[in-house]
């Protein structure tokens, strides 16, 4: 089955800085890329997705790129503000079932 | 209809009791799906349903539990004799078949004591 390894576990970044989360995945048939934005107590919420046919997405502060041939993808939050402070989770799957398998999470802190 | 509704939001039981989750999809999403997530770790896949007919059950997914999805429409999630290793956040999510609009609910959380 598939496995998805992200990091850092934990990214704390001053207020105004970037934050960037990578992942690996590690089945070639995985064709979509959601990340998913945890508040503590919190449902998952999506933030952003990619599919294989596309390198890069950008929406306002946020933005995905995916590198197929070396099976990784990646987050990237410019400008960071406080409310950015949650837990992050990327995830794979293929078209067929949308069958998600997540990373680990990654808590991101944005300090004041 | 304005998301993926759980019911209860909150359970505690008892060791060897039986449990019963409910999940209500957004009324025109086909597939139905159901994760577990632990403190600190990503939801983990358990099954799901395409209309009525479950297309996939992870090996997670023990004899002590069952899913159904009657008539295409809300979902329940059953778990016999819980064990305490069953403490988590059931989370239920809904989507077209082509994956649009892939929403989660707010998750039964489960304790068993």
């Amino acid at each position: 089955g598939e496995n998805v390894e992200q990091h850092p576990s934990t990214l704390s970044v001053q207020e105004g800085d970037s934050a960037v989360i990578k992942c690996t995945y590690s089945d070639s048939a995985s064709n979509y890329f959601p990340w998913y934005k945890q508040e503590l107590g919190k449902r998952p919420q999506l933030i952003i997705d990619i599919r294989s046919n596309v390198g890069e997405k950008k929406d306002q502060r946020i933005a995905v790129t995916l590198n197929k041939t070396a099976k990784h993808f990646s987050l990237h939050i410019t400008e960071t503000q406080p409310e950015d402070s949650a837990v992050y989770f990327c995830a794979a799957s293929s078209s067929n079932d949308y069958k998600l398998s997540f990373g680990a999470g990654t808590t991101v802190t944005v300090r004041a | 209809d304005t998301g993926v509704s759980q019911d209860p939001r909150h359970k505690i039981t008892k060791r060897g009791q039986n449990v019963t989750f409910r999940c209500d999809p957004i009324s025109e999403h086909n597939r139905l799906y159901w994760y577990r997530q632990t403190l600190g770790q990503g939801p983990e896949f358990l099954t799901y349903f395409q209309n009525e007919a479950q297309l996939e059950k992870s090996r997670l997914l023990s004899d002590r539990f069952s899913a159904e999805r009657p008539k295409g429409s809300f979902s329940t999630l059953e778990i016999q004799r819980t064990e305490q290793g069953d403490s988590a956040m059931y989370l239920c999510a809904s989507s077209l078949r082509t994956g649009v609009g892939y929403t989660f609910g707010s998750g039964t959380r489960l304790t068993v004591v």
